[in-house]
């Protein structure tokens, strides 16, 4: 089974700044990875799919990259609306997993 | 548009049944891989299952493997996730979630949950 492991579990920034969220595997997933954003009451919502494609609808602000064990969501410049739990899900390997999660909080 | 909307959750005593449906609309159902996620209270996000296009493969996390069983009848359009043998540890809101065609196994819409909590 992969494990995600993401860091840091908590990011404290302000709007304006840069934010980076880490997804590191327990082997290597090439780039079959996505990212997901989730505000409190909702569902989740696709951010990034194979590891640096934005979904339909995301913000250019969004991009992810890495590849293998190493990969990497980058948010240029937070807005007040980004602030949320985000994600980051395997599909390389059965069973499918989750990473447990950055929340990112206004400082 | 799509819609994916589950339906079936409620309270039930550990040791007992449920079965959960989520009913699908606005896009080709018979050519999308479908799968079901759950979130325990305070929690992350943790895959349970998920079933190809044709039904012809199903696959499960190892905690629910044995348990859960997930179907779809692509002729109603609707995807089911039948839940025997639950514990205190199975609570959680279930999100049906529809796999995209360009990534299969990559969630591109997801529905608004449903509610199953295991409790005497």
């Amino acid at each position: 089974e992969i494990v995600l492991t993401q860091s840091p579990a908590t990011l404290s920034l302000s709007p304006g700044e840069r934010a980076t969220l880490s997804c590191r595997a327990s082997q290597s997933i090439s780039n079959y990875l996505a990212w997901y954003q989730q505000k409190p009451g909702q569902a989740p919502r696709l951010l990034i799919y194979d590891a640096s494609n934005r979904a339909t609808g995301i913000p250019a602000r969004f991009s992810g990259s890495g590849s293998g064990t190493n990969l990497t969501l980058t948010i240029s410049s937070l807005e007040p609306e980004d602030f949320a739990v985000y994600y980051c899900q395997q599909r390389a390997n059965w069973p499918l997993s989750f990473g447990g999660g950055t929340k990112v909080e206004i400082k | 548009e799509v819609h994916l909307v589950e339906s079936g959750g409620g309270l039930v005593q550990p040791g007992g049944s449920l079965r959960l449906s989520c009913a699908a609309s606005g896009f080709t159902f018979n050519s999308h891989a479908m799968s079901w996620v759950r979130q325990a209270p305070g929690k992350g996000l943790e895959w349970v299952s998920g079933v190809n296009a044709g039904a012809g493969s199903t696959y499960y996390a190892d905690s629910v493997k044995g348990r859960l069983t997930i179907s779809r009848d692509n002729s109603k359009n609707t995807l089911y996730l039948q839940m025997d043998s639950l514990r205190a540890e199975d609570t959680a809101v279930y999100y049906c979630a529809k796999g995209a065609s360009y990534a299969h196994y990559t969630f591109e819409h997801w529905g608004q949950g449903a509610l199953v909590t295991v409790s005497s």
